[in-house]
Formats: C-alpha cells, structure tokens, sequence
C-alpha cells in the first residue's frame, strides 16, 4: 500500500522565520512529486512539480527537493509571512497506480 | 478554459435525495479524477477516467455513488439516496499525462441535512 507521511502535522511559527516540511513516501514508482497549498475552505493550489529525474525545484521563497532513494521530499519556505498560514499537502504520482496519491497535511499558522 | 470548474460550488440537499455534481476539466486535458475531502481529513481518492473509460473506481465508497465522463471532457459525480456521512468538500482534478502536474478545482462542499 503506497503511503504518504507528513510530518509535523501542524506548525506555528513567528513571522520571519526559514521553515522545513517534511514528506516521506513508500512507493518507489514514484514519476513526480507535488507540493499544494490549500486555504481554509478552498480547493488546492499548485505550488511546485518535482519530476523524478529532478532533484529540486524553487518558486521565489519556496524550494522543493526530491530524493527518491530516501523516499523524502522538503518544502524549504524562507523568511515566513502571515499570508503563508494554510495546509501545505505534498501528493506523488505513482506510476504503479496511476493516481496522485496524498500525504495528510502540514497546517502551518505563521503569527504576526 | 482556463482552469478546472467546478458545479456547483455548495450543495445543501436533504438525506434520501440524489445529487450530481460537475467537473468541466481543463481542454485537452486527457485525465479527471475525482476525491473527497471529509472535515479535517485528507484527501481520499474516488476515482479517475482516461479519457472515457474508469480504469479505477475502487474508491468508490459505495454503489450509491456513480461518475461519468462523456466527449473526453465533462464529468459529472452522481450521489444517490445521499447520507449524512457524504457531507465534504468534493474535489475533482485533470492533468494531461500525470508527469505535468495536476490542477484542481475549487470543489463542491456538499451538505446533507
């Protein structure tokens, strides 16, 4: 059974602050990873696509890494704002399976 | 379009009474895939067409629910004789092969009263 596992399941934090999320996954079929944000009572946003072949990919003060031989993905956010506070969801797409299989989430709360 | 929409945005129904609810998918986009989101969970996989066809439906929670997928592109999730235990936020999501990335809709929140 293909298992997604992120960890810590809620995060608060001061404002400023450099934070990691943490994603570790069991299905070595692994064809890519993906980060979403998703913000109380709204659907999911896109935030970075790593494909397997690729180890890391940045958005502004976003940075994503993959390793698959470890089965662990990072979400690196710097210098956190409060418009940062959402659930960040990593999901894999499983080429075993064909479907986009979702970790439980990070609630983050960045403070003022 | 531009994104992936979804219809309606809030479902209020009564227990006993069927629902449908849409997925207009992004264009050209070959797969759609349906989850659901109860309160405070994660996200659970319903199921998923390429192009027309289920390949998966094992998601399904029960025969109650149906989805079908017509011209490649719309999909629509059909709900019968809803229970209160289908209320969630339901969330469908289309990608062109899967290696690009998927794109979400806004979801449907369904409350069965």
């Amino acid at each position: 059974k293909q298992e997604v596992t992120q960890i810590p399941a809620a995060l608060s934090v001061p404002e400023g602050e450099n934070l990691v999320l943490n994603c570790s996954f069991t299905d070595s079929a692994i064809y890519n990873l993906q980060w979403f944000r998703q913000d109380p009572g709204k659907g999911l946003t896109s935030l970075l696509l790593i494909q397997s072949s690729q180890r890391e990919q940045t958005s502004g003060r976003l940075n994503a890494s993959l390793d698959k031989s470890s089965g662990r993905s990072t979400l690196y956010i710097a210098a956190s704002q409060p418009g940062d506070s959402a659930t960040y969801l990593c999901a894999f797409y499983s080429s075993n399976t064909g479907k986009l299989i979702f970790g439980q989430g990070t609630t983050l709360q960045v403070k003022p | 379009g531009a994104g992936v929409s979804q219809s309606p945005s809030n479902k209020v129904t009564e227990k006993g009474k069927d629902v449908e609810l849409r997925c207009d998918p992004i264009s050209g986009h070959t797969a759609l895939y349906w989850y659901r989101q109860s309160l405070g969970q994660g996200l659970e996989f319903l199921i998923y067409f390429q192009g027309n066809s289920a390949p998966d439906k094992s998601g399904l929670p029960s025969d109650r629910f149906s989805a079908e997928r017509t011209g490649g592109s719309v999909s629509t999730l059909t709900i019968q004789r809803t229970q209160q235990e289908d209320s969630a936020v339901y969330l469908c999501a289309s990608t062109f092969q899967g290696y690009n990335g998927y794109t979400f809709g806004s979801g449907t929140r369904l409350t069965v009263v």
